[in-house]
């Protein structure tokens, strides 16, 4: 079935520095989903990507889907505590079902 | 904002015992869906349902794990008899459509 990896497993920045983690598929993919669970939270849907090459900024996050649609990235800008948590990818794996990635858990050390 | 709404937040249980979680989705959202998430891991998909029918209950270990979802509204997840290896976060969520996904706080199962 579809499969997703993300990398890295784990980051550990200073505040201020950026933060990039990847996603990528053997296969196609038709869109992806990017969330954010806090310590102790839950996920929270942060952007859908549908394009090829498609390119999405929220504040200091950027978003990119690849051209081949096969790999996306988050990027972070000048990370800040508040930026702790995990990100996870999650990609389409039939009607409405999502297939998560094991996530990448950014820890920002003030 | 609307929320999607979980209980209970936290449920120990011995091994051998039943154990349910219940879930009210967003008002509106025809599909609901229920996760496993273990620590340090991504959600799992256990069970997808739209309005009141199973679309998807692939990863669903059919022969502890049940789930129903009546009147197209809320939702209970069951577990009889619980094990050891069900200790995890269950998760529910729902969406309108092809969306994005709300997820409730979840429910923090322990099985000793």
């Amino acid at each position: 079935g579809q499969q997703v990896m993300q990398i890295p497993q784990y980051q550990h920045v200073q505040e201020g520095e950026d933060f990039t983690t990847y996603c990528n598929s053997s296969t196609t993919l038709s869109n992806i989903q990017w969330y954010k669970q806090r310590p102790g939270g839950h996920p929270v849907f942060l952007i859908q990507l549908v394009k090829s090459g498609e390119v999405k900024k929220q504040k200091r996050l950027t978003f990119q889907f690849g051209e081949a649609k096969k790999n996306s990235s988050l990027h972070i800008t000048a990370t800040q505590t508040t930026d702790v948590g995990t990100y996870f990818c999650a990609v389409s794996g039939g009607y409405n079902k999502l297939i998560f990635g094991a996530g990448t858990r950014l820890a920002v050390h003030p | 904002e609307a929320e999607v709404a979980q209980s209970p937040r936290y449920k120990i249980t011995e091994k051998s015992q039943a154990v349910a979680f219940w879930c009210d989705p967003i008002s509106g959202h025809a599909t609901l869906y229920w996760y496993r998430q273990i620590l340090g891991q991504g959600p799992e998909l256990l069970v997808q349902f739209q309005d009141e029918s199973v679309v998807d209950d692939s990863q669903l270990p059919k022969d502890r794990f049940s789930a129903e979802r009546l009147k197209g509204v809320d939702s209970t997840l069951k577990i009889q008899p619980a094990e050891l290896g069900d200790s995890a976060m269950y998760l529910c969520a729902s969406s309108w459509g092809q969306s994005e996904q709300y997820f409730g706080p979840g429910t923090r199962l322990t099985v000793t």
